[in-house]
C-alpha cells in the first residue's frame, strides 16, 4: 500500500536468534498496528500503539516486542521465545475514524 | 467458538456470477463492519466500510449487515477474474482508531474462471 513500506518481504530464522521487521508510514497516521496472518486462522493482533512512546498488547503479544520511538516507525521483534514464529507478519496503520490500512506484509520462515 | 466465523471456501464460480460472501459473529458490541480483499502474498485492501445495520453499494459490490441476526455480507455483481482473491470480514466495537482492535473472519478464497 501507498504510504506503508515493511522490509524485507522474506526474512529467515535460525533457532534461539532474535529477528525484527520492519513499518514505515509516510501518512503522518497516529495508530500503528501489528497483525499476524496464518493459513486459516484470519489475522490476529499482535500489539499496536496509537500514540508515540505508548504501545499496548493484542491478543498473541508472547514471544513479541515493540517499540514507538518516532511516529513513522514500529518495529516488531520476534524473539527466540515465539516458539512458532512462522506466519506472515502485517503491519497497518489508523488515523480518527478511518478503518485500518495494511502494508504488503514481511514473510517469516524457520531455517 | 470464534467471535466471528467465515466460511473459508474455497469458492469457484464463472465469470459475470453473482458471488455472496459470508459472516456471522456472536460479540454484540460489534458497530463497524468491513471487508477487506487480499490477494497473494500482498497485504489486505478495504473494499468496503459500514456502520450498523443496512446497505452499502459501491460499483460491483454490496456490503449487508444485518444486526439482529449478528451476519454480514459481500454481494459482487458480474464477477471477474480479477475478483480472485481472499476476502476478509472484519469488525470493531468503535471506529477507527476510537477502539483499537479488528477481529477478522478467517478468510474465504474465491477463484472467478472464464
Amino acid at each position: 500500500d501507498g504510504g506503508i513500506t515493511q522490509s524485507p518481504k522474506y526474512l529467515f530464522r535460525k533457532e534461539g536468534q532474535n529477528v525484527t521487521l520492519s513499518c514505515e508510514q509516510n501518512l503522518n497516521h497516529d495508530a500503528m498496528y501489528w497483525y499476524r496472518q496464518d493459513p486459516g486462522q484470519g489475522l490476529r493482533l499482535i500489539y499496536y500503539s496509537q500514540i508515540v512512546n505508548d504501545f499496548q498488547k493484542g491478543d498473541i503479544a508472547e514471544g513479541y516486542s515493540v517499540s514507538r520511538e518516532k511516529k513513522e516507525s514500529f518495529p516488531l521483534t520476534v524473539t527466540s521465545a515465539q516458539k512458532n514464529p512462522t506466519a506472515f507478519y502485517l503491519c497497518a496503520i489508523g488515523q480518527g475514524e478511518q478503518p485500518q490500512h495494511f502494508g504488503d506484509g514481511t514473510r517469516l520462515s524457520i531455517l | 467458538q470464534k467471535e466471528v466465523e467465515q466460511d473459508p471456501g474455497p469458492l469457484s464460480v464463472p465469470e459475470g456470477a453473482i458471488v455472496s460472501l459470508n459472516c456471522t459473529y456472536s460479540n454484540s458490541a460489534f458497530q463497524y463492519f468491513m471487508w477487506y480483499r487480499q490477494y497473494s502474498r500482498k497485504g489486505p485492501e478495504l473494499l468496503m466500510y459500514t456502520y450498523s445495520s443496512g446497505n452499502k453499494e459501491d460499483g460491483r459490490f454490496t456490503a449487508q449487515v444485518d444486526k439482529s441476526s449478528k451476519y454480514i455480507s459481500l454481494f459482487i455483481r458480474d464477477s471477474q477474474p480479477s475478483d480472485s482473491a481472499t476476502y476478509l470480514c472484519a469488525m470493531s466495537q468503535g471506529p477507527g482508531t476510537s477502539y483499537g482492535k479488528l477481529t477478522f473472519g478467517q478468510g474465504t478464497i474465491l477463484t472467478v474462471h472464464p
